[in-house]
């Protein structure tokens, strides 16, 4: 099982739809997680990071943690075309600190 | 508060020849990590620093090297260049240890011919 695995995609959703982008990793113990967006040619920027079980909101975007299973999530509310971009899971390995980076879904907005 | 900055953005070069990249952290940040992005692999860690210490190194050869100096900028040299190596190299910044938040900057796009 690869450390942190994502959907290549691309992922297409409707504008005004929800946009579910879905992250499973190997660590059984990790600790924290992150979501980073990149757009073409552009470096990543974070959305959110999440710490704990359940779910956490910002704005149009809420990330789930499911650490018994291993998995993390990203839910977009109101898909708009700007958010049509690569998206990153990111987790932090507790057996060394590193983080690792899946390589990112592909989330494309129809208008 | 000035973000992440990284020197060149653009860089053609040789395969045999050997290239510096810089980056400059956010102010106050004392951990800079670096990544290798192509399309086929993705984000991949290179390696980590913190007050000068490297303390983390991902799975590259020894012809990637980096450093940190006393201002937290930091340094990444890639010796005897191969047509492999061209990628958009990534540099992130955070306050403490890599667990906590990275912010990246604009990249270098390196290109060996």
């Amino acid at each position: 099982q690869k450390e942190v695995e994502q959907n290549s995609g691309p992922l297409s959703v409707p504008e005004g739809a929800i946009a579910s982008l879905n992250c499973t990793y190997s660590d059984r113990v990790s600790q924290s997680f992150f979501w980073y967006r990149q757009y073409s040619g552009k470096s990543p920027e974070l959305i959110m990071s999440i710490y704990s079980n359940g779910d956490k909101e910002d704005g149009r975007f809420t990330a789930q943690l499911n650490k018994a299973s291993q998995y993390v999530s990203l839910l977009i509310r109101d898909s708009q075309p700007s958010d049509s971009a690569t998206y990153l899971c990111a987790v932090v390995m507790n057996r060394d600190d590193k983080i690792i980076f899946g390589k990112g879904t592909r989330l494309h907005i129809l208008p | 508060k000035a973000g992440v900055t990284q020197t060149p953005r653009y860089l053609i070069k040789t395969r045999g020849q050997q290239v510096t990249l810089s980056c400059s952290p956010i102010s106050g940040h004392r951990s800079v990590s670096w990544y290798q992005q192509t399309p086929g692999q993705g984000l991949q860690f290179l390696f980590e620093y913190f007050s000068e210490t490297q303390r983390n190194k991902g799975n590259f050869p020894g012809r990637f090297s980096g450093r940190q100096f006393s201002n937290s900028r930091s340094e990444m040299n890639v010796s005897t260049l191969e047509l492999g190596d061209s990628a958009l190299y990534l540099c992130a910044s955070s306050l403490g240890h890599s667990g906590e938040t990275q912010y990246f900057g604009p990249g270098t796009r390196l290109l060996v011919l």
